[in-house]
């Protein structure tokens, strides 16, 4: 099984509101990253977490906060967006065991700031 | 650095046709190379990875791509494309160094033409 899933799908917030974007997965993977895509574009990735420590933050605007409550969960917080954070989330997981590493994403959540 | 290169931004076929989507990578050390694929409000799904075992790889849904090193290619094919193919298709690469970063191409959007 190589599922990793997220919530909410669809996420609509105003620039004052705080939400969170949730990422699961149970294949024992050690590493976790958030990534956002516009669209036609590549995924741009943001954070990563390894061994549930934050390994990797590709400079993101603290509106944006990561948490890595246990080695299965991810969290998003966000406050205070901006419209131009509107964009497609993706979370995905890798195992970290070798440098063919791979990466496994989820659905991703769709967020729409007014 | 490494990078990736994806020749040809749109690529259109004709159901039953060939489809070859092109991508390139820079390195100076053997890389790490994946396609995958973003089907409309989706995820992406992991169609293949080149793990140096051998330089043909077969992936899911009939796609498979051969690895060149002496041309710096990993381009990804499939004998005869269905009409559920169409979808952005993404190379990556990742550092044999394995610091959890996929770099990923622009991008290829297969258009299938019935």
């Amino acid at each position: 099984d190589t599922e990793v899933t997220q919530t909410p799908k669809h996420l609509v917030m105003g620039m004052t509101n705080k939400k969170s974007l949730k990422c699961e997965q149970h294949m024992g993977h050690r590493a976790m990253y958030w990534y956002k895509q516009k669209a036609k574009k590549p995924p741009e990735l943001m954070f990563v977490y390894s061994y549930e420590k934050l390994s990797i933050n590709e400079s993101v605007p603290s509106r944006f906060s990561p948490e890595c409550p246990n080695s299965s969960l991810l969290n998003l917080h966000l406050h205070a967006l901006q419209p131009e954070d509107s964009a497609l989330y993706l979370c995905a997981s890798s195992l970290l065991d070798s440098s063919t590493d791979t990466q496994y994403f989820g659905p991703g959540t769709r967020l729409t700031v007014l | 650095a490494q990078s990736v290169t994806q020749l040809g931004s749109h690529v259109s076929v004709s159901e039953g046709a060939l489809v070859l989507l092109r991508c390139n990578y820079s390195s100076s050390v053997p890389p790490y190379l994946f396609w995958y694929v973003q089907y409309p409000n989706q995820g992406l799904q992991l169609l293949l990875k080149y793990t140096s075992a051998a330089t043909l790889v077969k992936g899911i849904n009939g796609f498979e791509a051969e690895f060149k090193k002496s041309e710096t290619s990993f381009h990804l094919t499939k004998p005869s494309a269905h009409m559920s193919d169409a979808a952005e298709y993404f190379c990556a690469v990742t550092p044999s160094s394995n610091t959890g970063k996929l770099i990923f191409g622009q991008g290829t959007t297969l258009q299938v033409k019935p």
